[in-house]
């Protein structure tokens, strides 16, 4: 079945400690990008990547990383995680025309 | 400043009556325009591209239309299963950057 697998679903986490959500897709698309969605501001990209070790920035990188050394890989990287980065984040990739979305990884930063 | 804007923010309709959701855009250097629909708890789903004014794109009940400052969803004869919330989103020209409207979100009431 095609789709972008993220883990984990649910985290909670405390302020400062590293932490990695996966994604992956098994799609052989070339973009693939990270967003965070909050109440009242809706879907804001991160960061997005048109290909292996191509990324760049969206609306909202800061306190993020991602790399992407493999084509189906594309994790994000929270160095030191802060209670304002508390939210629900969605992995996505592309072929070029629309986004196919991951079920969404909850984090809470306490 | 680019930005998406979508209205109304919420909409109830009885199943059958039939309505539009507008998304309007300012953005220099439209790739293209997406729809998509979001369930509670869930990804969203890819259900249009739209790449210049004038195009039109049609799915079971929806259909989605162009011009050079908005977009249209026309929904024709609703059911209680299109409730959910519609998304917008526009892709710049030349990168894979992307911005999202904050949705409508639909009740089709039985």
């Amino acid at each position: 079945e095609a789709q972008v697998t993220q883990n984990p679903r649910y985290l909670i986490t405390v302020t400062g400690k590293k932490l990695t959500v996966t994604c992956s897709q098994n799609m052989n698309h070339e973009y693939m990008s990270w967003y965070r969605q909050d109440p009242g501001l809706g879907l804001r990209q991160i960061y997005y990547s048109m290909n292996v070790e191509v990324t760049d920035k969206g609306d909202v990188p800061e306190g993020y990383k991602v790399s992407r050394k493999e084509k189906r890989n594309f994790p994000l990287i929270l160095e030191s995680p802060s209670p304002n980065q508390t939210s629900l984040y969605f992995c996505a990739s592309s072929s070029g025309i629309g986004y196919t979305f991951g079920s969404g990884t909850r984090l809470t930063v306490v | 400043e680019d930005q998406v804007t979508q209205s109304p923010e919420a909409l109830r309709l009885q199943e059958g009556e039939s309505s539009s959701l507008n998304c309007s855009y300012t953005v220099s250097g439209l790739r293209g325009l997406f729809w998509y629909r979001q369930d509670p708890g869930k990804g969203p789903e890819f259900l249009f591209t739209l790449y210049s004014a004038g195009e039109e794109k049609e799915k079971e009940r929806l259909k989605a239309t162009l011009t050079k400052k908005e977009s249209f969803l026309h929904i024709t004869a609703p059911k209680p299963e299109d409730s959910a919330t519609y998304l917008c989103a526009v892709g710049y020209s030349g990168t894979y950057k992307y911005i999202f409207g904050t949705g409508t979100r639909l009740k089709v009431l039985a």
